[in-house]
């Protein structure tokens, strides 16, 4: 079974406190993903990388960046965090034929 | 760019009866996948069902099953025999088919579905 693993569960930070989270999948896949999800918005791409040192920005990467300097992992890195990004960030991969598997969600919380 | 509609926000069902989710999207592809992912109160979002579009044959997944019409670019699930298990929200999804970067999911705002016992 393909495993995709988020560092945490919930997390509470502080407005203006650099925030990384981490993603790591252990299937070989390319393309990885972070989304982030509101009631009464669904999923919303923030950044895609479809390889190692790649990334694409994804429909609201503002406030965002990532990293990928392994295959395996994919980190979201909110440099200085406010309030209204508050929400539950959900990672996910996609296979070779095109299934996207996702991780079980991080809620972070900004106060 | 194509959207995806899930124009219910909410749905009930009694155990053991059936129930059809609705979705519509927008898209000047011709060749592409649809999907519907579940998402279980508190637990991991997994693929439910696919159906690409060149596929006449509605897909059918045991008690889940589409009813594709490319025409009307309409992709509803029909969950038959519904189950407790089956509260959750659901999410219809477009994903063009090219290969590459540029591939990647369009999501639904998603409907939650609560089946009573």
């Amino acid at each position: 079974d393909v495993k995709v693993t988020q560092s945490s569960r919930y997390l509470v930070k502080r407005t203006g406190e650099k925030v990384f989270l981490e993603c790591v999948q252990d299937m070989d896949h390319e393309n990885m993903f972070w989304y982030r999800q509101d009631p009464g918005l669904g999923l919303r791409l923030i950044y895609f990388s479809y390889d190692v040192k790649m990334k694409e920005k994804g429909d609201i990467p503002e406030g965002y960046s990532v990293s990928r300097e392994k295959k395996e992992r994919f980190s979201l890195i909110l440099e200085s965090a406010s309030t209204n990004q508050t929400s539950m960030y959900l990672c996910a991969t996609k296979s070779y034929n095109n299934e996207q598997f996702f991780g079980p969600g991080t809620r972070l919380t900004v106060l | 760019a194509q959207t995806v509609t899930q124009s219910q926000p909410e749905m009930s069902v009694q155990e053991a009866e059936t129930v059809t989710l609705s979705c519509t999207y927008d898209t000047s592809e011709n060749n592409y996948y649809l999907f519907w992912y579940k998402q279980p109160p508190s637990r991991q979002m997994i693929l439910v069902i696919r159906q690409e579009a060149y596929k006449q044959q509605n897909a059918t997944e045991n008690r889940f099953s589409v009813n594709f019409q490319k025409a009307a670019k309409s992709f509803s699930l029909k969950i038959s025999d519904s189950q407790l298990g089956d509260t959750a929200m659901y999410f219809c999804a477009f994903m063009p088919t090219y290969t590459g970067a540029n591939s990647k999911l369009t999501f639904g705002k998603g409907i939650t579905l609560s089946v009573r016992p």
